[in-house]
């Protein structure tokens, strides 16, 4: 059964940076692709980036100066770092893989 | 980056009513090796999106048969035949051909 579990602080201050964890299970990271997506309140889906079966990675392109996605296999999990947060930071992040999608965790950027 | 057009915006529709979702891509999804990564996804409120419809036309699994996708190249159509109660939320069309991915805006779908 695929499952995906994000993870990480819900409130993070302007300025700072944001890390979040994404859990998988049921399928293996060297054989499939992780995405991010993230969802300002009350907004659309941006897709944020996403790192291949091959551990290479691709980047929204507003976003790639302060992004990085990485990944630790062994452990099954699939990592986001975002620096220079501000307050459109602020969103839903959804990670996603083998066509199933994560429940998603709340991160408010504020003072 | 590939910019995708969803119309409209909204949509009202009664029981058992067919409607359909356009996305439009400002280039065409078709890669070299023949393949179109466009997928559909439906987000009912308060839940994370579902895949609904992959590589244009292929039903995700357990998704009832009447979705269907269709189209190629930069005109792509999602169709309801005969929507059900629970079919509300917004529709969103994604591109995977191109990197950076992109999603339509969402057309979100009521029941009248």
């Amino acid at each position: 059964q695929v499952q995906l579990k994000e993870s990480g602080p819900g409130l993070v201050q302007p300025s700072q940076t944001l890390s979040l964890t994404c859990t998988v299970s049921g399928f293996s990271l060297t054989s499939n692709s992780v995405h991010w997506v993230r969802q300002p309140p009350g907004k659309g889906l941006e897709w944020v980036g996403a790192i291949w079966s091959g551990g290479s990675t691709d980047y929204n392109s507003a976003l790639k100066s302060r992004l990085s996605i990485s990944r630790d296999t062994s452990k099954s999990q699939v990592f986001l770092k975002m620096n220079s947060l501000q307050t459109e930071d602020t969103a839903i992040y959804f990670c996603l893989g083998a066509a199933y999608w994560g429940q998603g965790v709340m991160v408010t950027v504020s003072s | 980056d590939v910019v995708l057009t969803q119309t409209p915006s909204t949509l009202s529709a009664t029981i058992g009513q067919s409607v359909s979702i356009s996305c439009r891509s400002s280039q065409s999804l078709l890669d070299s090796a023949g393949n179109t990564y466009l997928y559909w996804y439906l987000q009912r409120p308060g839940q994370s999106p579902q895949l609904l419809i992959y590589l244009v036309s292929n039903l995700g699994s357990g998704v009832p048969n009447r979705f269907s996708g269709s189209g190629s190249g930069t005109d792509f159509t999602l169709k309801i035949s005969g929507v059900e109660a629970e079919d509300l939320g917004v529709y969103y069309c994604m591109q995977a051909t191109h990197a950076p991915f992109t999603f339509g805006s969402g057309t979100k779908l009521e029941i009248k």
